[in-house]
């Protein structure tokens, strides 16, 4: 069965340093998202992206994050200059119609010291 | 406000069933989505209510009332291995597709 891969699994940066988070969804999908969950906390909606362009995001998003999708099989999150709050499980999901069921990879852990 | 309600915590026998539940409110609202995650792992979807009523997926059954604004999530035949956390997720705005998850109930099944 297809799936969602994301690399890397763990990821370990300094304060104010930047970070991007890589993502492959499924190939047939059309519709991207990422998620966030801080330890032991609810899964938090960061943005979704489709056609190329950002469709949605929460107020988690601010400037310090932007997405890309720089080919037709990756999927990134930029942090450009991280905090300790920043600290959390980042998922990254993908279906392939606006409401059917998000698919999610694995997560990457990052850890912000 | 919005909000997406479910209790924290549940604990249940190996074969019991249990219910967990989950109130909700919205401007804008698509259905309810089930998703279970197990301790370390991702996400990964159970079932969705668009119209009120019951789905069944196996020993999992999902249910919707739009009038009351709630829905549950339905186990049956408890195994050890459904031990893991549950959460209810919706769309919380008129025109906002993308989902927000409820904080989740941790199922402890005990033998």
């Amino acid at each position: 069965e297809p799936e969602v891969t994301q690399t890397p699994s763990h990821q370990v940066t300094q304060m104010g340093q930047e970070v991007i988070l890589r993502c492959v969804p499924i190939s047939n999908h059309l519709y991207f998202y990422w998620y966030r969950q801080i330890l032991g906390q609810k899964v938090e909606f960061l943005v979704s992206f489709y056609n190329n362009e950002i469709s949605e995001k929460s107020e988690i998003f601010d400037d310090q994050f932007s997405v890309e999708r720089p080919d037709g099989s990756n999927f990134t999150l930029k942090i450009r200059s991280t905090k300790l709050e920043d600290s959390a499980m980042y998922f990254c999901a993908s279906s392939d119609r606006g409401n059917s069921p998000l698919h999610f990879g694995n997560g990457t852990r990052l850890t912000v010291t | 406000g919005q909000s997406l309600e479910q209790p924290s915590e549940v604990t249940a026998v190996e074969g019991a069933i249990v219910q967990i539940n989950c109130t909700y409110q919205t401007s804008g609202f698509y259905g309810l989505s089930w998703y279970q995650q197990h301790d370390g792992g991702a996400p990964t979807f159970l079932s969705y209510n668009g119209l009120d009523g019951l789905e069944e997926t196996g020993r999992f059954s999902s249910f919707l009332s739009r009038s009351d604004s709630y829905g549950y999530l339905l186990l049956q035949e408890l195994q050890m291995k459904d031990s893991a956390s549950y959460f209810c997720a919706a769309n919380m705005d008129t025109g906002r597709r993308a989902l927000t998850f409820g904080s989740g109930t941790r199922l402890q099944v005990q033998p």
